[in-house]
């Protein structure tokens, strides 16, 4: 089967760097992807991490290491804007490839002024 | 281009009835899959669709089922309504499996 952990919540303040951490469990990989979902709203998509090592977009960074099973969301310069849930996600292995996700339950960021 | 839409965006049903919700995914997308949110358990999986064929389905009872037609649409339907079915049912639509996968503003279920 498979696994996400990540907590459930977190408060950061605003201008700072928060990491959001995440552990899975799957018994085959195929990538690893994070989303934002704002309350109300439907998840955006943000990174999605196949090798190891770190990938840069913007204010936002995506860190995986396979054999440790983990990986990490990295939000610098936080906004208030950036107050969401954090989704992390692996894809389900089937039969036929990689067919859906399995999402972790969110880690509830809030940011303060 | 327009994103994925999910029709309709708010409904009440009794228990034991049944319910159809729709989507349209991206022009372009052939994969389209679902998802049940609810605060206790987060996003679960349903079923996943690509070229009209259901390729994975999640652990949900029968009473969970889904079609998609040629030009990428897919309905899912619930018979025999619960209480515990009551939930955020969102859509989501990728090119292909296993890559972006956008997501439309879901069907709010409530279930009474």
């Amino acid at each position: 089967g498979q696994n996400i952990d990540q907590p459930t919540e977190m408060t950061a303040t605003e201008g700072a760097i928060v990491q959001i951490n995440c552990t899975y469990q799957t018994s085959g990989f195929n990538g690893l992807f994070w989303y934002q979902q704002h309350a109300g709203e439907a998840p955006t998509f943000l990174s999605y991490n196949v090798l190891d090592g770190l990938e840069e977009k913007g204010r936002f960074s995506s860190f995986l290491s396979r054999s440790k099973g983990y990986s990490y969301l990295l939000l610098k310069e936080l906004q208030m804007k950036d107050s969401a849930s954090y989704l992390c996600a692996v894809p389900l292995l089937s039969g036929g490839g990689a067919d859906g996700l399995t999402f972790g339950k969110g880690t509830h960021l809030i940011i303060q002024p | 281009k327009a994103g994925v839409t999910q029709t309709p965006r708010y409904l009440i049903k009794t228990r034991g009835q049944q319910v159809t919700l729709s989507c349209s995914p991206i022009s372009g997308h052939r994969s389209v899959s679902w998802y049940q949110q609810t605060p206790g358990q987060g996003l679960q999986f349903l079923f996943e669709y690509f070229s009209e064929t259901q390729r994975n389905k999640g652990n949900f009872p029968g009473r969970f089922s889904g079609r998609q037609f040629s030009n990428s649409r897919s309905e899912m339907n619930v018979s025999t309504l619960e209480l515990g079915d009551s939930a955020l049912y969102l859509c989501a639509s990728a090119q292909v499996p296993n890559t972006e996968a956008f997501f439309g503003q879901g069907t709010r279920l409530t279930v009474v």
